[in-house]
C-alpha cells in the first residue's frame, strides 16, 4: 500500500539537544511538507519542497532544517535554536490536489 | 495572504441530525476548497475537494458547497453519527497547478452525541 510514514511517533528531548524526525513516502509524489501543530490551533508550515535537492521556508522555518537529497524522504531536524519545540509534527506529500498525511510524531522537551 | 477562518467552538449536535460547518477565506477566491478530517494525535485525512467553478460536491453523506460570493464553503454532514465526531479542517488553494501549497483553517471540532 502507498502511504507516508512517520517515526519515531513519540520524541523527548533534552534542552540544548538537536532531534531529527523520519518522513518516508512511497506515493512517488514531488511535493513534501512539514507542519507543526500545537494543542488547540491549525497547522503551521515550517518547510516544504517542491522537488528533490530543493527546499523552501514556510511561515515558522526558524530553529529548524531540512533536506531533500531522496523523492521519497523528507527528514525534518529541530535545533538547539528553536525555544519551544514541544508540538505535534505532521509531514505531507502531494502530487496534484490532496495532501496525505503521516500520522505525526510528538516531540516533547524534557 | 490568504487567510481560512473556521469556526474554533465546539459543535454539538443529536446522532441523526446533519452537522454543518462553516469555512470562510479573506483576500483571495481560491481555485479550491478541500477538507480534512482529523481524529484526535493522527495526521488530517483527505475527504473532499471542491472547484471554484463548482457549487455543490457530493460524497456518500458528504456534501460540500462554494459560495464565491459570500467568500464561504459549506460541509455537511447528513444522518450524522458517532463515529463521525472529529476535527475537520478546511484549506485553500490559490492555485491549480500541481504541488500547489494550501493554507489551513484551524479546524472545527464536531462531537455527536449518541
Amino acid at each position: 500500500d502507498g502511504g507516508i510514514t512517520q517515526s519515531p511517533k513519540y520524541l523527548f528531548r533534552k534542552e540544548g539537544q538537536n532531534v531529527t524526525l523520519s518522513c518516508e513516502q512511497n506515493l512517488n509524489h514531488d511535493a513534501m511538507y512539514w507542519y507543526r501543530q500545537d494543542p488547540g490551533q491549525g497547522l503551521r508550515l515550517i518547510y516544504y519542497s517542491q522537488i528533490v535537492n530543493d527546499f523552501q521556508k514556510g511561515d515558522i522555518a526558524e530553529g529548524y532544517s531540512v533536506s531533500r537529497e531522496k523523492k521519497e524522504s523528507f527528514p525534518l531536524t529541530v535545533t538547539s535554536a528553536q525555544k519551544n519545540p514541544t508540538a505535534f509534527y505532521l509531514c505531507a506529500s502531494s502530487g496534484a490536489g490532496a495532501y496525505t498525511f503521516g500520522s505525526g510524531t510528538r516531540l516533547t522537551v524534557v | 495572504s490568504q487567510k481560512i477562518e473556521q469556526n474554533s467552538e465546539a459543535l454539538n449536535i443529536q446522532e441523526g441530525k446533519t452537522a454543518t460547518l462553516t469555512c470562510n477565506y479573506t483576500n483571495y477566491s481560491p481555485a479550491y476548497l478541500q477538507w480534512y478530517r482529523q481524529d484526535p494525535g493522527r495526521g488530517p485525512v483527505f475527504l473532499l475537494l471542491i472547484r471554484e467553478n463548482e457549487k455543490e460536491k457530493r460524497k456518500e453523506r458528504l456534501k460540500v458547497t462554494f459560495d464565491t460570493t459570500l467568500k464561504q464553503s459549506l460541509f455537511h454532514i447528513t444522518a450524522s453519527q458517532p463515529a463521525d465526531s472529529a476535527t475537520y479542517l478546511c484549506a485553500s488553494a490559490l492555485f491549480n497547478n500541481a504541488g500547489n501549497m494550501l493554507t489551513f483553517g484551524g479546524g472545527t471540532r464536531l462531537m455527536v452525541k449518541p
